[in-house]
């Protein structure tokens, strides 16, 4: 399969804790992107880290890239009710135009 | 803001009927795409656009075409709908030069 993995699936937590996504990929890559769905709704882009960096902050939140473990994590700080979505990683394999999409890790966050 | 419409929310239709997806963005991108998104599958790519009548098949082309007459609009056509193309469709834009981007709101297509 080409698509990435994302894990956990599912994550629920309380609001004010952090949260922690994961995600792994297959290929060289470009770069990699998180982004945000909520429930029936369009995915919106959260951020992006290209390949020669490995740590990016925007906001309440923190990205890693660890691309000779070809894996990328997604840390929420100081969580609210609000982002509660499904989160995304999207990955531009090396050459190509082509998004992969990892199949998502669905947050819940509990008032 | 970059905006980009898709032409229903949702849509139901009869197998073998044929059915069009509209997607428009205002910020002038060159490139759009459509995905498919199922449980389980996260979003697949169908075709891609970079620019006015340009189009490159996807991962998953089969029973699906498209069409890009003018810049801002990127039509998806399901030729003969049939029940395993039950789905929400997601157009997103971006511009040639950006990684980034940008999604409509989606269609959720029942086929029946």
């Amino acid at each position: 399969s080409q698509q990435g993995e994302e894990d956990p699936q599912a994550l629920s937590i309380q609001e004010g804790e952090n949260a922690t996504m994961n995600c792994s990929y297959k290929t060289s890559i470009n770069n990699l992107q998180w982004y945000r769905q909520n429930s029936g709704r369009g995915l919106v882009h959260l951020i992006l880290i290209r390949s020669n960096e490995r740590e990016k902050h925007s906001g309440r939140l923190r990205v890693t890239l660890d691309t000779s473990k070809k894996s990328s994590s997604l840390l929420i700080t100081a969580s609210r009710a609000a982002d509660t979505a499904s989160y995304f990683c999207a990955t531009v394999p090396s050459g190509t135009y082509k998004y992969i999409f990892g199949t998502g890790t669905r947050l819940k966050v509990l008032a | 803001d970059v905006k980009v419409t898709q032409s229903s929310r949702y849509l139901v239709k009869r197998t073998g009927e044929k059915v069009f997806l509209e997607c428009v963005q205002d910020m002038d991108h060159e490139n759009m795409f459509w995905y498919r998104q199922d449980p389980g599958l996260g979003l697949r790519l169908i075709y891609f656009s970079y620019d006015v009548k340009m189009k490159e098949k996807g991962d998953i082309p089969e029973g699906y075409s498209v069409s890009r007459e003018k810049k801002e609009r990127f039509s998806l056509i399901l030729e003969s709908a049939s029940t395993n193309q039950t789905s929400m469709y997601l157009c997103a834009s971006r511009l040639q030069t950006s990684y980034e981007q940008y999604f409509g709101p989606g269609t959720r297509l029942t086929v029946t």
